[in-house]
């Protein structure tokens, strides 16, 4: 089915360590999004890229580097994995930068720090 | 700056009966107002939105919502509430101005057999 998909879906790091979160999605979108999804918080942007070849910070960046490697593929990397960062994590996808057809999300990938 | 508030963690309602989950927005400009539901280990789905034209706009499962320009609202309806609608709800706003949508924290929908 035509869509997001993000993995993995469950990780497990040790403090310190490094990952990436892959996304690529096949709707031919031109903005996607990384969130993070905490308890109590709702849904934080970490970072944008409106378009292939840009990327900009988001609400809450610290600890987190992206990469908009084609217009399919977007992810997000944690260089020093930190137990802060144990979240739920989605990726989404637009058709235009303010997503005047709706956002479609992946289905999430649960990261715990430990 | 673009806000969403969502006034209420959680909502409980009688199946059968009406349901309305509320959200109030602030932007700079005209808004562009979404609702998307969440079901349990599931990413959010999309239910329906506001752009421009009649301020009642109708989405996926029955959902409904009334834009409300005087009062910065966007608020969630249902006729008539199912068991299996219990989920978490968020409304979320982007402007003419900005590429980023803002969220709000979500309202917990439990509805009771």
């Amino acid at each position: 089915n035509a869509g997001v998909t993000q993995t993995p879906k469950f990780q497990v790091l040790k403090t310190g360590q490094s990952m990436t979160l892959q996304c690529a999605q096949d709707m031919n979108h031109n903005s996607m999004y990384w969130y993070r999804q905490d308890p109590g918080m709702g849904l934080r942007l970490i970072y944008y890229s409106a378009s292939e070849g840009t990327t900009d910070k988001g609400e809450v960046p610290n600890g987190y580097n992206v990469s908009r490697l084609n217009k399919r593929e977007f992810s997000l990397r944690l260089e020093s994995a930190a137990p802060s960062q144990t979240s739920v994590y989605f990726c989404a996808s637009s058709d235009t930068g303010q997503g005047l057809y709706g956002y479609t999300f992946g289905s999430g990938t649960r990261l715990t720090v430990v | 700056a673009q806000s969403v508030a969502q006034p209420e963690d959680q909502v409980n309602v009688a199946e059968g009966n009406p349901l309305t989950v509320k959200c109030t927005y602030s932007v700079s400009g005209n808004p562009y107002l979404f609702w998307y539901v969440q079901y349990p280990n599931r990413g959010l789905q999309f239910l329906l939105k506001y752009i421009t034209g009649d301020n009642l706009v109708k989405g996926s499962y029955g959902f409904e919502a009334e834009f409300n320009k005087s009062q910065t609202s966007f608020h969630l309806k249902k006729p008539s509430a199912l068991v299996s609608d219990s989920a978490l709800y968020f409304c979320a706003v982007t402007s003419g101005g900005s590429y980023i949508p803002t969220f709000g924290r979500g309202t917990s929908l439990i509805v009771h057999p």
